[in-house]
């Protein structure tokens, strides 16, 4: 069984200031680790993963993050906001083994919004 | 083409009608999916084809009836909804190999009302 916790379901920071969303994650099997994010009226697009190697990830748009199993956590963080930053990002997990692939359990997502 | 083509956008529906929504790549996936988001909620799987076969089916309801024509297309029929059923209706694919670290291509969705 997975499941993932995303601790604050909104997040306000000001343009140019650091992101930080975070995401703890459950699973009885090694984990593949997946941060999304979508935009109003639109499917999600992948910010980046983690599958095996470094456990600091960079993704897409500044976004990196960090795969921490000690602490069953991959916190999503951006070193200077951009008011295009804001949308609602979702952290998910699947299993890493059987044919289980794409059977991707998320977050209940954060809501990101970035002031001037 | 990197992109996931769904339609339609939007759709309204009464409890007796038959409807379908289409989705359509051409990047080459073997793998479609299709996810239902409720408002303020995180998606969830529903389907999954691999090469045009039902891999895996997350107890969903009958009334839901997925069908993968060819890789290209994966259509899901709704028959005899409740208006709890109101989603966004995302489809996805992926390369379909077994490899576990697959990037899914989602489609913008067709946001459903069942009245």
């Amino acid at each position: 069984a997975q499941s993932v916790t995303q601790l604050g379901s909104h997040v306000s920071v000001s343009e140019g200031a650091l992101v930080l969303l975070r995401c703890n994650y459950s699973s009885s099997v090694p984990p593949y680790l997946f941060w999304y994010v979508q935009y109003p009226n639109q499917g999600l697009q992948l910010l980046l993963k983690y599958t095996t190697g470094a456990t600091l990830v960079k993704g897409i748009n500044g976004f990196e993050a960090e795969f921490k199993k000690s602490e069953t956590s991959f916190h999503l963080t951006k070193p200077s906001a951009h008011m295009s930053d804001a949308a609602e990002y979702f952290c998910a997990v699947s299993p890493a083994g059987g044919t289980s692939y794409g059977k991707l359990t998320f977050g209940q997502g954060t809501i990101l919004t970035v002031h001037p | 083409d990197t992109e996931v083509t769904q339609t339609p956008k939007h759709l309204v529906m009464g409890m007796t009608n038959k409807k379908s929504l289409k989705c359509e790549q051409h990047m080459g996936h073997r793998a479609m999916y299709w996810y239902k988001q409720k408002a303020k909620k995180p998606p969830e799987l529903m389907f999954v084809y691999s090469y045009e076969k039902l891999s895996i089916n997350e107890s969903v309801p009958s009334r839901f009836s997925p069908e993968c024509p060819n890789s290209s297309l994966l259509n899901l029929h709704l028959h005899a909804l409740q208006p709890e059923d109101s989603a966004l209706y995302l489809c996805a694919s992926s390369q379909g190999d077994k490899r576990l670290n697959e990037k899914l291509f989602f489609g913008s969705g067709t946001q459903l009302s069942v009245l």
